[in-house]
């Protein structure tokens, strides 16, 4: 049972472009989102997250998007750049939660 | 800054062998955990730890166990390696709940042959 979905495995963006990564969840219970950056043969890092109080939050380039009726939340990266190209997860738990439930994981890809 | 260490990066292992992979943190987190990350199946929790000596199971737990005598060492321990355990196998570690965020290690690509 998937309760965090990342339904596109793979992104393709041309530089300069905006990048959108979406991510869906099933349990009301989530509290906060996170979302995670991965490179090839490295851990992944934190990048942004957001609490259910909120609807968006900004860091920089990176703005998280919270829909908490539609249970949905998305990432948005303005203006995309090479060094963007990794995989991204979205990471969601309850409140007190001691673990993080993550999703499958977008591949993003910023074309040149 | 948080570090997470895990002695290996690459292992090749033969079927049937017993494997640990070792996972050392240096900044008193309570917190541990051990995933693995499969394309397509995102990153997949496989045990984790609340304090020394004690563990829970996470989504996918068999064939694998797990052993935690310090606060801050995590060891996976794969009891007998199959060709389906060859994957990336991810530490990390959080102090409190985990909206704090993780810290993970470098990762270690475990080949079962």
């Amino acid at each position: 049972d998937q309760q965090v979905k990342q339904n596109s495995p793979s992104l393709s963006v041309q530089e300069g472009r905006i990048s959108i990564l979406n991510c869906d969840y099933t349990n009301s219970m989530f509290d906060y989102f996170l979302w995670y950056k991965k490179y090839p043969a490295e851990g992944p890092t934190f990048l942004i997250s957001i609490s259910s109080i909120k609807d968006k939050n900004e860091d920089g380039r990176f703005t998280v998007f919270l829909n908490k009726s539609a249970k949905h939340l998305s990432l948005h990266i303005v203006p995309s750049q090479p060094g963007d190209s990794a995989v991204y997860f979205c990471a969601a738990s309850a409140q007190g939660a001691q673990k993080l439930v993550f999703g499958q994981g977008t591949r993003l890809t910023i074309n040149p | 800054d948080v570090k997470v260490t895990q002695s290996s990066r690459y292992l090749v292992k033969r079927t049937g062998e017993k494997v640990f992979l070792e996972c050392v943190q240096d900044m008193d987190h309570e917190n541990m955990f051990w995933y693995r990350q499969d394309p397509g199946l995102g990153l997949r929790l496989i045990y984790f730890s609340y304090d020394v000596k004690m563990k829970e199971k996470g989504d996918i737990p068999e064939g694998y166990s797990v052993s935690r005598e310090k606060k801050e060492r995590f060891s996976l321990i794969l009891e007998s390696a199959s060709t389906n355990q060859t994957s990336m196998y991810l530490c990390a570690s959080s102090e409190g709940v985990a909206w704090y965020g993780y810290t993970f290690g470098s990762g270690t690509r475990l080949t079962v042959v």
